[in-house]
């Protein structure tokens, strides 16, 4: 399994819809997890940290799998700006490691 | 946001001239990281510095060195630049490395071409 791993998209998804991402992480020691936004050909911010009882910030909710070693991102009443690359990123404990990202294009 | 700069926004070369990018912050951060991104593979971390003159290797550190004389002060050099160095590099800055601390600020990138 590679360190951190997403599906590279395109998710096309209509404006208003709901959409999910999954990472995956192969270290079971991580301890911290992020979800990043990057919109094309500027630089990734984060979008939020990611807690082991979950968490939300207005339409994104975040997710932790510590059994299935995985991070899930929920966008609900998705907005045409959504549209961006989203990057999972996870600490095994030693360094940072990005994911490729996900894209998403919201579509009118 | 961060104050994070990045300089030269845009360069051109050619191969096997020496390259050097800037990395200025104004957040007196401790650390200090460049990465590049190219399509297919993402970010990959190049070179970081935990400190004044502590500097460390990343995952693709061949071809590159670094240095960093200030606490706002990070350059990447590329000693003699190859048409595989093309690429989008970013600087980012974090507190720490643990907690709210590893939180990773990113400046506007520098995109480099090499002919």
């Amino acid at each position: 399994r590679k360190e951190v791993e997403q599906d590279p998209g395109p998710f096309n998804v209509p404006e208003g819809a709901t959409v999910a991402f999954n990472c995956t992480y192969s270290n079971s020691a991580s301890q911290s997890f992020f979800w990043y936004r990057q919109d094309c050909r500027k630089e990734p911010k984060l979008l939020m940290s990611v807690y082991s009882s979950g968490n939300e910030d207005g339409r994104f909710t975040a997710q932790l799998n510590r059994a299935s070693q995985y991070i899930s991102l929920l966008i609900r009443d998705s907005k045409l700006s959504d549209s961006a690359t989203y990057l999972c990123v996870v600490n095994p404990g030693d360094k940072i490691i990005f994911g490729k990202g996900t894209r998403l294009h919201i579509l009118p | 946001d961060a104050g994070i700069t990045q300089s030269p926004r845009h360069k051109v070369t050619e191969t096997g001239t020496p390259v050097t990018l800037r990395c200025h912050q104004t957040e007196n951060h401790r650390y200090m990281y460049w990465y590049r991104q190219d399509p297919g593979h993402g970010l990959r971390l190049i070179h970081y510095s935990y400190g004044v003159k502590d500097t460390d290797k990343g995952e693709v550190s061949d071809g590159y060195s670094v240095s960093r004389s200030k606490t706002e002060d990070f350059l990447l050099t590329l000693e003699s630049a190859t048409s595989s160095q093309t690429s989008v590099y970013f600087c980012a800055i974090s507190w720490g490395l643990a907690g709210e601390q590893e939180t990773q600020y990113f400046g506007p990138g520098t995109r480099l071409l090499v002919l």
